[in-house]
């Protein structure tokens, strides 16, 4: 069965890094797109990064292009994402999740998320 | 940027009776790009329906979604108590893919 397992969450002050990682195993990781999704605390969801399956091509929400970097390490069935210059507003639980095999931006599996708090 | 508008807030029906949530686009949603998600309070989402109308694998058929352009609807034919939870559209048609707000699903 898919099993997507974020880690890498924590505590960090304005400006700091962090970076997510996403362990996935139960399907061929190296033949499906990736996405993180985040969701405030007490709020809806909003659509982070998407990276191709093979890592040709990478997306961003407009408020962390520049900031966040997606990337998949599949010799590791890995899913990353480098978070740098965090502000107060990017606490969320993160959630990595796989996309359907034709309807790459659909969810059709999802990790059970990794928190992140920006404060000082 | 398509912003979907998700309504009721909340609604509160009783197992065994009928639930229809609204989902209604700022603009249309290109070739009926729409997703619907369940939330469980500590779960992650779980994918229902996308492409609108197509159930996602191991979704009940309970669970049916239609429409198109900009107006979209989940139905619930005949809620289970593990029904109640709150319920997100996503538009994937264009660039930014957007969510609804949420409708919570509640028992009465």
């Amino acid at each position: 069965q898919v099993q997507l397992v974020e880690s890498g969450g924590g505590v960090v002050q304005p400006g700091g890094s962090l970076r997510l990682s996403c362990a996935a195993s139960g399907f061929t990781f190296s033949s499906h797109g990736m996405h993180w999704v985040r969701q405030a605390p007490g709020k809806g969801l909003e659509w982070v990064a998407f990276i191709r399956y093979d890592g040709s091509n990478k997306y961003y929400t407009d408020s962390v292009e520049g900031r966040f970097t997606i990337s998949r390490d599949t010799s590791k069935s890995t899913l990353y994402l480098q978070m740098n210059s965090l502000r107060a507003e990017d606490t969320a639980v993160y959630y990595c999740a796989k996309s359907k095999t034709v309807e790459k931006f659909v969810f059709d599996y999802w990790g059970q998320g990794t928190l992140v708090t920006v404060s000082s | 940027e398509i912003v979907l508008t998700q309504s009721p807030g909340t609604l509160s029906l009783s197992p065994g009776e009928r639930a229809t949530l609204s989902c209604r686009a700022s603009q249309s949603v290109n070739s009926s790009y729409l997703a619907w998600y369940q939330q469980k309070p500590g779960q992650a989402p779980r994918l229902l329906i996308y492409g609108a109308s197509s159930r996602a694998t191991g979704i009940p058929d309970r669970f049916s979604g239609s429409g198109s352009g900009t107006d979209f609807t989940l139905t619930i034919s005949r809620l289970e108590p593990e029904d109640f939870a709150v319920y997100y559209c996503q538009q994937y048609g264009s660039s930014p893919i957007t969510f609804g707000q949420g409708t919570r699903l509640e028992i009465k």
